[in-house]
Formats: C-alpha cells, sequence, structure tokens
C-alpha cells in the first residue's frame, strides 16, 4: 500500500522567508503528484499537478519538484505571507489502485507578519 | 464556472439515522469521488465513479455506506445506521477524465457530520 508522508507536520515562519515542504511516498508506480492546500473549515484547493514524466511546476511563488526514482516531491514557497498560512497536503495517484488519490497527513504553516 | 458542489455543509444526526450526502461535480467532469477526512486519520478515498458506475468502492468501509450517481452528474452518498465514528468531514472531488493520467482532481468544500 502506497505511504505518503509529509515533514514537517507543522512550520512557523517570519513573512518573507522561503520555505520548502517535503513529501514522500513509498511505491515509485504513480501517475501524478498533486499539492493541495487546505484552510481551516474549508474544502482543498489544488495548486499544483505534476506528471509523472515531469520534474518540476512552477505556479507564482510555488514551485513542486518531483523524483519519483527516490519517492520524494517539494513544495518551495518563495517569500511567504501571512495568506500562505494553511495546511499543505500531498497526494499521489498510483498505477495500481484505480484513480485514487493517497494523501499525506499535511504540514500545517503559519506564516507570522 | 461552477466549482464543485456539496450539501449540506454540516449535517447533525443521532446515532442510527441515516444520512445523505449530496455532490455536484464541475459540468462535464467525468469522474467523481468521495472521500473522507477524520479527526487525525487524513484524508482517506472511499468510491470513485466513471459516469453512473463505480468501478471502485474499495474506500467503503463498511456495508452501511453506498452511493450512486445519475445522469452522469449529482451524487448521493448514504450511510445507514450511522455510528459516532461517521464522523467526519466528507469531501467529494471530480475531474475530466478517467483515460489519462493527467486529470487533475478538484474538491467540494465537504460537508462535516456530527453524530451523537
Amino acid at each position: 500500500k502506497q505511504e505518503v508522508t509529509q515533514i514537517p507536520a507543522a512550520l512557523s515562519v517570519p513573512e518573507g522567508e522561503n520555505l520548502v515542504l517535503n513529501c514522500s511516498f513509498t511505491d515509485s508506480a504513480i501517475y501524478n503528484l498533486q499539492w493541495f492546500r487546505q484552510d481551516p473549515g474549508k474544502g482543498l484547493t489544488s495548486l499544483l499537478l505534476i506528471q509523472s514524466s515531469q520534474r518540476e511546476q512552477t505556479s507564482g511563488r510555488l514551485n513542486a519538484s518531483l523524483d519519483k526514482s527516490s519517492g520524494r516531491s517539494t513544495l518551495y514557497i518563495a517569500a511567504s505571507q501571512p495568506g500562505d498560512s494553511a495546511t499543505y497536503l500531498c497526494a499521489v495517484r498510483v498505477s495500481n489502485s484505480g484513480y485514487a488519490l493517497n494523501f499525506g497527513k499535511g504540514t500545517s504553516l503559519l506564516v507570522t507578519p | 464556472g461552477a466549482g464543485v458542489s456539496q450539501s449540506p455543509s454540516n449535517k447533525v444526526t443521532e446515532k442510527g439515522k441515516d444520512v445523505e450526502l449530496r455532490c455536484d461535480p464541475i459540468s462535464g467532469h467525468t469522474a467523481l469521488y468521495w472521500y473522507r477526512q477524520s479527526l487525525g486519520q487524513g484524508l482517506e478515498f472511499l468510491i470513485y465513479f466513471q459516469g453512473n458506475s463505480a468501478p471502485d468502492k474499495s474506500g467503503l468501509p463498511s456495508d452501511r455506506f453506498s452511493a450512486e450517481r445519475t445522469g452522469g452528474s449529482v451524487s448521493t452518498l448514504t450511510i445507514q445506521r450511522t455510528q459516532q465514528e461517521d464522523s467526519a468531514v466528507y469531501l467529494c472531488a471530480s475531474s475530466l477524465s478517467r483515460g489519462s493520467s493527467y486529470n487533475e482532481q478538484f474538491f467540494g468544500p465537504g460537508t462535516r457530520l456530527t453524530v451523537l
């Protein structure tokens, strides 16, 4: 069974800092990897989707990388802002378990002014 | 265009009652997914629909849980004889196609279910 782990579980940084969130998965046979943010009491907002054939995706201040062979992905957030405070979830779609996403438990990010 | 919508946003019920949760996917999305987010458990997959059929029901926790989809659009998740451990946020997602590995899942705001 695919296990997805996110480190750290929680992170607090001052505004303006660049930061990296980590995601690791145990089965490298993935179709794609998706990063989401979840605000308290809300649903999930898709941030970036990386196909298995890709190594990175960028959207604004966000950059996600994928190293399939080592089972790792990172989400880089540049020049963090208080509005970035949320829980960030990593999810992988694996080739041998249909179309479900396997989620990590998330990193709770707090950006202080 | 509208995103994925779910209703109700909150549902409080008594143990033993049946509940129905509704999901309206993004128009044109043929794939629909239900997930459950329990406190401390993370997000768990429940069921996947392609059109009106459900080729993957592997995540449904018991036979008290069932789901259907009609007209390739709206889906209803039904929980019979609810138990306190069913309390969770139930999230619905949809995506464009099952045929490609490129499909991106878009989530609704969820239904928070509390079983007293």
